[in-house]
């Protein structure tokens, strides 16, 4: 069974230029999360939906980021502006829906604002 | 706010040695908690998940403690191997599933 895939691995841009990530969940899983892990830090959760829904936005910088999950499958997250301090690995989870069940972790993209 | 803190930041060994990576937490309300292993560009891969109603959890050279009351888990290495450098990563399970968490050890293991 295929796991969490993400694109691209890696991705340098320049400030003020958009960027997207892609991630495609492990089938059958109707969690997504989408985290962000600076360096030498732990992942943050930035948002978390269940199918196609945002139930968690909380911690996602809603004035340059976006996200979505059109058909409750794979989910597209988008930076617009880019700063400097985005400069980060962004890491796509999935699981199942019950809440305790164990999350499952892509590769992540690696950002890179210059 | 869960907070969630591990000790050390950094810890090189030599090949063969047991050790301890610590990880506390400030709110005892969780209900699972968990560690990781995170190689170099790599995603994180599930190590252990201990649950609330339990003290330890162990898988092969592995073993992971909890205890709520104290806020704090260990996990045990036993025999190290070179193959064994990566970053350790705690994580504390809150209401609805969500994982905090703590800044990671890095570990080295020298041969």
């Amino acid at each position: 069974e295929a796991g969490v895939v993400q694109s691209p691995r890696y991705k340098i841009i320049e400030k003020k230029q958009p960027v997207a990530f892609w991630c495609n969940p492990i089938s059958g899983h109707n969690t997504l999360y989408w985290y962000r892990q600076n360096l030498g830090q732990g992942p943050e959760l930035l948002i978390r939906y269940e199918n196609e829904e945002a139930v968690d936005d909380s911690q996602l910088p809603k004035d340059r980021f976006s996200a979505e999950r059109l058909k409750g499958v794979d989910s597209t997250l988008k930076i617009q502006p880019a700063e400097l301090g985005d400069s980060a690995v962004y890491l796509c989870a999935s699981k199942v829906r019950a809440a305790y069940n164990e999350q499952f972790f892509g590769p992540g993209t690696r950002l890179t604002v210059l | 706010k869960q907070e969630v803190t591990q000790i050390p930041a950094a810890l090189s060994v030599p090949e063969g040695e047991n050790l301890v990576l610590n990880c506390s937490f400030t709110d005892s309300a969780i209900y699972n908690l968990q560690w990781f292993r995170q190689d170099p560009g790599k995603g994180l891969t599930s190590l252990l998940l201990i649950q609330s109603s339990q003290r330890e959890q162990t898988s092969g050279r592995l073993n992971a403690s909890l205890d709520k009351s104290s806020g704090r888990s260990t996990l045990y290495i036993a025999a190290s191997q070179p193959g064994d450098s990566a970053t350790y990563l705690c994580a504390v399970i809150n209401q609805g599933g969500k994982l905090i968490f703590g800044q990671g050890t890095e570990l080295s293991v020298k041969p």
